[in-house]
């Protein structure tokens, strides 16, 4: 059974700082990764796909990927109150189905 | 504007009773998806197609059914022989199989049993 796990939280961090996600996956083999944010009540959004070791900069939003810790995280920089969402942590391996996380409920405080 | 559209919004239902979910896409995607939310869940793949005439079981098939007679169109249908159908459902496409990972979300239909 492929399992992505996340700490469901809440993590809530001032506005302005760093907001850390962490994500780890059971399945050595996954190879595509993705951040999903979902508001209160309303559908899924992708905001990062990373699919090789490092680091993938978007705007204000990092993911860093760890195949050998098995590890994939998020950062957003300056957070803002509209980034008060879940944030749901995906895998894939081949073109097969993602398995998706719980996710982890982020409140940024003014 | 391309997007997908789920219809109802809001559904309620009484034990007993089938229930038909809609899900249009007009953004060209071979691949589509149904997913099931329960509160503090993540997502839970129902159904998904790769191409018209075409459809897999995902991880939870049981108690649904689904059709892909166009490329357009996804319904879901929740049967009564599902259980516990009270969840938040969301279908999604993705251009193709191999882009299995991004995938572009409807609105989503929230399904309450009586």
């Amino acid at each position: 059974q492929k399992e992505v796990e996340q700490n469901s939280g809440p993590l809530s961090v001032p506005e302005g700082a760093i907001a850390s996600l962490n994500c780890t996956y059971s399945d050595r083999g996954s190879q595509s990764f993705f951040w999903y944010r979902q508001y209160s009540g309303k559908s899924p959004e992708l905001i990062m796909s990373i699919y090789s070791n490092g680091d993938k900069e978007d705007g204000r939003f990092t993911a860093q990927l760890n195949k050998a810790s098995q590890y994939v995280s998020l950062l957003i920089r300056d957070s803002q109150p509209s980034d008060s969402a879940t944030y749901l942590c995906a895998a894939s391996f081949g073109n097969e189905k993602l398995t998706f996380g719980t996710g982890t409920r982020l409140t940024i405080i003014p | 504007d391309g997007g997908i559209t789920q219809s109802p919004k809001y559904l309620f239902r009484k034990e007993g009773q089938n229930v038909t979910l809609s899900c249009e896409q007009n953004l060209n995607h071979d691949a589509m998806y149904w997913y099931r939310q329960d509160p503090g869940q993540g997502l839970r793949l129902i159904y998904y197609s790769q191409i018209v005439n075409d459809f897999q079981k995902g991880d939870i098939a049981e108690g649904y059914s689904v059709s892909r007679e166009k490329k357009e169109s996804f319904p879901l249908t929740v049967t009564s022989a599902q259980k516990n159908p009270t969840a938040f459902y969301l279908c999604a496409s993705s251009i193709g199989y191999r882009d299995t990972g991004e995938l572009f979300f409807g609105e989503g239909s929230r399904l309450t049993v009586l």
